[in-house]
């Protein structure tokens, strides 16, 4: 198996800009991947490939990469966007997907 | 548009057996590798298996590995997973996911979820 690690909570104020970040050793060989999920719904894939945007997805959600760390910031966090983020990846041999722990977004 | 939906689903004791479904519809099904995600109540997503698209790879999570068997039927457009000695940390909502990509492999992006169905192990 293979771990990804994110913090449990981020909070922001509206407009300003929350990052959310996931450790994981195979992370500079592997494509990371985000989702949103919010309560009593499917998640949502909102960055794959580590930086790229699904059609619909608004501008303020991005992703980089820097060695064994990818983040996904939100720029100008609305309220909507208050919810479970999670990334995903998979282990180096490209066996083993796993989700981060997820991270709880509130917007204060 | 492309749809996941999910059935199976229902109160088992532990030590039981239940096999769940996945009906896709509105894409290519042989296109693409499949993967089960399942959510225990308050808890974060936790990938289960997934399988290719011709189903000749699957992979297991190291929890299920053993009692837990992940198939698909082209020709039917679904995906199943056998769920074997079932146990109360097997409780969840299993969701079917479909892996996008440029790829047919089960590890790229999850682009569409199903609403998943919900397991119960009790007894």
């Amino acid at each position: 198996s293979y771990d990804l690690t994110q913090p449990p909570a981020v909070s922001v104020s509206p407009g300003q800009t929350a990052r959310i970040t996931c450790s994981g050793d195979a992370l500079p060989k592997q494509f990371s991947f985000w989702y949103q999920q919010k309560p009593g719904q499917a998640p949502v894939l909102i960055i794959y490939k580590d930086r790229k945007r699904p059609s619909g997805i608004p501008e303020r959600f991005s992703g980089s990469s820097s060695g064994t760390t990818v983040t996904l910031t939100i720029s100008g966090v609305q309220a909507e966007d208050e919810a479970d983020y999670y990334c995903q990846s998979a282990d180096s041999s490209r066996t083993y997907v796993t989700f981060g722990g997820g991270t709880k977004l509130t917007v204060l | 548009e492309v749809q996941l939906v999910e059935s199976g689903g229902r109160v088992v004791r532990p030590g039981g057996s239940l096999r769940l479904s996945c009906a896709a519809s509105g894409f290519t099904f042989y296109d693409y590798g499949m993967n089960w995600v399942r959510q225990a109540p308050g808890k974060g997503l936790e990938w289960v298996s997934g399988i290719n698209w011709s189903g000749g790879t699957t992979a297991y999570a190291d929890s299920v590995k053993g009692r837990f068997t992940i198939s698909r039927d082209n020709g039917e457009t679904s995906l199943y997973l056998q769920m074997n000695s079932l146990t109360v940390e097997d409780t969840a909502l299993y969701y079917c996911a479909r892996s996008g990509g440029d790829s047919s492999a089960y590890y790229n992006e999850f682009d569409y979820w199903g609403q998943g169905t919900l397991v119960t192990v009790s007894s």
